[in-house]
This record gives structure tokens, C-alpha cells and sequence, in this order.
């Protein structure tokens, strides 16, 4: 079974830094989600990556692939960027517990 | 195309009563999934179907479920419900590397 890890749980940032939320995962995999939560539940996903790096706006994931790693970084931060983050391995259907982001104006 | 629907999305239970979680999609995807989502904890996959007719079991199955007797419909079915079946309830369909969740169900057991 594919152990998925994520750090911080929790985190608060003023408006305009630079957010990071790292993921890492026991069993080599092909592809790795990250997907955004909002208050009031509804879950989106943000990126499926299976190497490198992508960008969507302020938002850039990459993974390793030899180090069973991923990060999630958010520039310039937001308050509408307050959300749960959630890596997710989409092979076995495992998740990591998520991480509470906290943007303050 | 409606995408996901889940339904209902709050409600009260009382210990020992059965209810059927419903989910639809409309994206005619063969692998569709529940799981439920406690504090502190990742979802958590409940059962899955990669097609009509065939289910199977994830890691918290015990205590529900599930059929799927068309492409569309995956229900999910709480036999007798107890305390610590109190959770959130998310309804997935899966193309290839792509998952798109329903809204959510709020499930409270007293």
C-alpha cells in the first residue's frame, strides 16, 4: 500500500508570500494529483503530474520521481487561495490528510 | 453535462437506520469511487466500480454497500447506521488520470 505523506497540516501566511506544501509517497506511482478543497466541501483538481513541473497562474507543482516527492507552490499568495490542499495517488486511490492554507489580507 | 451528483447533502440519521447515498455522472466514465473524509484524516476509499456489475472493496468498507447496475448510478447503502459512520461522504469518477468529485454528502449518526 502507497503511504502518502503531507506537510505542514496546518498553515498561515500573509497575503502576497510564497507558499510551499510538500507530498511524498512510499510506492512508485505514475501519476499524482494535487486537488484543492473550499469551505463547504466541494473538492477540484488543480494538477495531475506524472514528471516535472506544471504551471496554472500562481500555482506550480512538481514532482520527483526518484525521490517519491511533490510540491505544490503558490506565488504571490491570496485570501482566496484559503483552502485544504490535497495530494493524491490516483493508482491506489490513497491521499494524503490534507494541508489547511490560511491567507491573510 | 452535469458532471458528479451527489445527493442528499446533509443528513441526520439515528442509530440503527439504513439510507442510500446517491451518485450519478454523466461523463460515462467506467471508475467510480466513494470515500469518506473524517478530521485529521485523508479520504478514505469506502468501495469502487470499474464497470457495471463489478464492485469491490476499499479500505473502510465494513458497514456499507454498493451496486452498480448502470454506467451512470454508483449508490452507496448504510445498512444500520451507527455513531461512527458520522462523516463526510465524496462520490469520485475516474477517466484515465482525471477525477472529478461531487459535492459532498454531510452524514451525522446519533
Amino acid at each position: 500500500k502507497n503511504e502518502v505523506e503531507q506537510s505542514p497540516q496546518n498553515l498561515t501566511a500573509q497575503e502576497g508570500e510564497f507558499i510551499t506544501i510538500n507530498c511524498s509517497y512510499s510506492v512508485g506511482i505514475s501519476a499524482l494529483h494535487w486537488l484543492q478543497q473550499h469551505p463547504g466541501g466541494g473538492i477540484v483538481s488543480l494538477f495531475m503530474l506524472s514528471s516535472g513541473k506544471k504551471k496554472h497562474g500562481r500555482l506550480i507543482a512538481t514532482i520527483n520521481i526518484q525521490e517519491k516527492h511533490s510540491s505544490l507552490h503558490i506565488t504571490a499568495s491570496h485570501p482566496r487561495d484559503s483552502a485544504v490542499y490535497i495530494c493524491a495517488v490516483i493508482d491506489d486511490m490513497r491521499f494524503g490528510a490534507g494541508t489547511r492554507l490560511t491567507v491573510k489580507p | 453535462n452535469a458532471g458528479v451528483t451527489q445527493t442528499p447533502k446533509f443528513q441526520v440519521l439515528k442509530t440503527g437506520q439504513s439510507m442510500t447515498l446517491q451518485c450519478a455522472q454523466d461523463m460515462n466514465h467506467e471508475y467510480m469511487s466513494w470515500y469518506r473524509q473524517d478530521p485529521g484524516m485523508g479520504l478514505r476509499l469506502i468501495h469502487y466500480s470499474v464497470g457495471a456489475g463489478i464492485t469491490d472493496q476499499g479500505e473502510v468498507p465494513n458497514g456499507y454497500n454498493v451496486s452498480r447496475s448502470t454506467t451512470e448510478d454508483f449508490p452507496l447503502r448504510l445498512l444500520s447506521a451507527a455513531p461512527s459512520q458520522t462523516s463526510v461522504y465524496f462520490c469520485a469518477s475516474t477517466s484515465g488520470n482525471t477525477i472529478y468529485f461531487g459535492e459532498g454528502s454531510w452524514l451525522t449518526v446519533v
